[in-house]
């Protein structure tokens, strides 16, 4: 089945650690996103990459980081330096050229203990 | 100014009521709009998408685009307990990837 995979579901993390989320698609997207979402804040993009190699700072990109080394996988970074890590982080992927819809993971629930 | 704003509500409506969304943005030069339903707990899912203006059914759900005031619906007809949810709405800032999205409406359909 194609779709995007997002792993773990649940993550817990002590402070002061650095974690890896996993997110993996097989709809041969050139584009990639993560957004990150509190209750009351809707979904704010943290980074996006279009192709391979490349990828661009969304409005709060402080404290994560990303790679994208592979057309299907684009892993985040949230790093000891992002002050309130606890959220939901969601991966999404879609078209790039003709402005088209995206398609969401199903999260990871960040929590920082 | 944020490039799509929403109304976060919550909205609370009795089962078979017709039901509006709306957003509003900021930059004339968006054309593609998108609307996302989200559980609680869960990934958001595409629920329709429009292009430019003019109105998009599918179902029970009508996206509708106004560009002259730069305003964006989504109407569920006979709502049903099923369709509480938050929803979102989406769009690609001019000339870019870059998807923005609003805060999303929490809707409740009561039987």
């Amino acid at each position: 089945d194609g779709g995007i995979t997002q792993s773990p579901k649940y993550l817990f993390r002590k402070e002061g650690q650095n974690v890896t989320l996993s997110c993996e698609q097989n709809l041969n997207h050139d584009a990639m996103y993560w957004y990150r979402q509190d209750p009351g804040q809707g979904l704010r993009l943290i980074y996006y990459s279009q192709i391979v190699n490349d990828f661009q700072k969304g409005d709060i990109a402080e404290g994560y980081s990303v790679s994208r080394e592979k057309k299907e996988s684009f892993p985040l970074t949230v790093t000891s330096a992002q002050k309130n890590p606890t959220a939901f982080y969601l991966c999404a992927s879609g078209y790039t050229g003709v402005e088209t819809e995206a398609f969401f993971g199903q999260g990871t629930r960040l929590t920082v203990v | 100014q944020k490039e799509v704003e929403q109304d976060p509500g919550p909205l609370s409506v009795p089962e078979g009521a017709i039901v509006s969304l709306n957003c509003t943005y900021s930059n004339s030069a968006f054309q593609y709009f998108m609307w996302y339903r989200q559980y609680s707990r869960k990934g958001p899912e595409l629920l329709m998408y429009t292009y430019s203006s003019g109105n998009k059914e599918d179902g029970r759900f009508t996206a509708q685009v106004d560009k002259s005031s730069k305003y964006i619906s989504l109407f569920i007809r006979d709502s049903q307990p099923s369709d509480s949810a938050t929803y979102l709405c989406a769009t690609f800032q001019g000339g870019s990837e870059k998807l923005v999205f609003g805060k999303g409406t929490k809707l409740t359909v009561n039987p």
